[in-house]
């Protein structure tokens, strides 16, 4: 069974600092997609990463897939209030299954405090 | 242009009973999806649908679960009968087609909580 470990499971800082979100596996994924979502709402694409190595910025939000593609990190800059959220990794898996048969982490529950 | 929809968006049923969950795509999506959360679990796959056909249901844990989608438009997702376990957030999300990078567009979700 191919498992998506994110760390840490929850996150409380203050508005201004920066953080580190981590997904890691032992399986190879053939792309990585981060997403967030908030109460009561389902989860929001991000971004998708598919190269090995590959880093992308969206803003303040920088992603990077592993270059073995078993790993994936989202870093914050500048944590603002509105960034608070719950931050989910998926992955589609190298061998097999549609693009939609995504292997979800347990995500990362961010809190950012003014 | 409307977003994934869902209905009903919470359920309580008692062991034993039939629920019936439906998801309306966005307008033009061919792909539909299937994905459910139990409390304490990761988001889990169920299944997808390209148009009327099921592409992919590896992800449905039994014979309780019946999903379809006639006409290649909306569809439902059927729990007979239910089970405590069944207990969860069921989510239906969809996309244009199904390549590498293409969006998948979650609606808001079912709560379905089976007592």
């Amino acid at each position: 069974t191919q498992l998506l470990e994110q760390s840490p499971q929850f996150l409380s800082i203050q508005e201004g600092e920066n953080l580190t979100v981590y997904c890691n596996s032992s399986s190879v994924f053939s792309s990585l997609q981060w997403y967030r979502q908030e109460p009561g709402e389902g989860p929001v694409l991000l971004v998708t990463v598919v190269t090995g190595g590959e880093v992308k910025k969206l803003k303040r939000l920088t992603f990077q897939f592993g270059d073995a593609r078993k790993d994936s990190s989202l870093h914050i800059t500048a944590a603002q209030p509105g960034d608070t959220g719950l931050y989910l990794c998926a992955g589609v898996a190298f061998y097999g299954g549609s693009q939609g048969n995504l292997i979800f982490g347990k995500g990362t529950k961010l809190s950012v405090k003014p | 242009e409307a977003g994934v929809t869902q209905f009903p968006s919470h359920s309580v049923i008692e062991k034993g009973q039939t629920v019936t969950l439906r998801c309306d795509p966005i307008s033009g999506h061919d792909n539909l999806y299937w994905y459910r959360r139990v409390m304490g679990k990761e988001i889990k796959f169920l299944l997808h649908f390209v148009k009327e056909s099921k592409q992919d249901e590896s992800g449905m844990p039994n014979n309780r679960f019946l999903a379809e989608r006639t006409g290649g438009t909306y569809s439902t997702l059927k729990v007979q009968p239910a089970e405590l376990e069944d207990s969860g957030v069921y989510f239906c999300a969809s996309s244009q087609d199904g390549l590498v990078g293409n969006t998948i567009y979650f609606g808001e979700g079912s709560w379905l909580t089976v007592v």
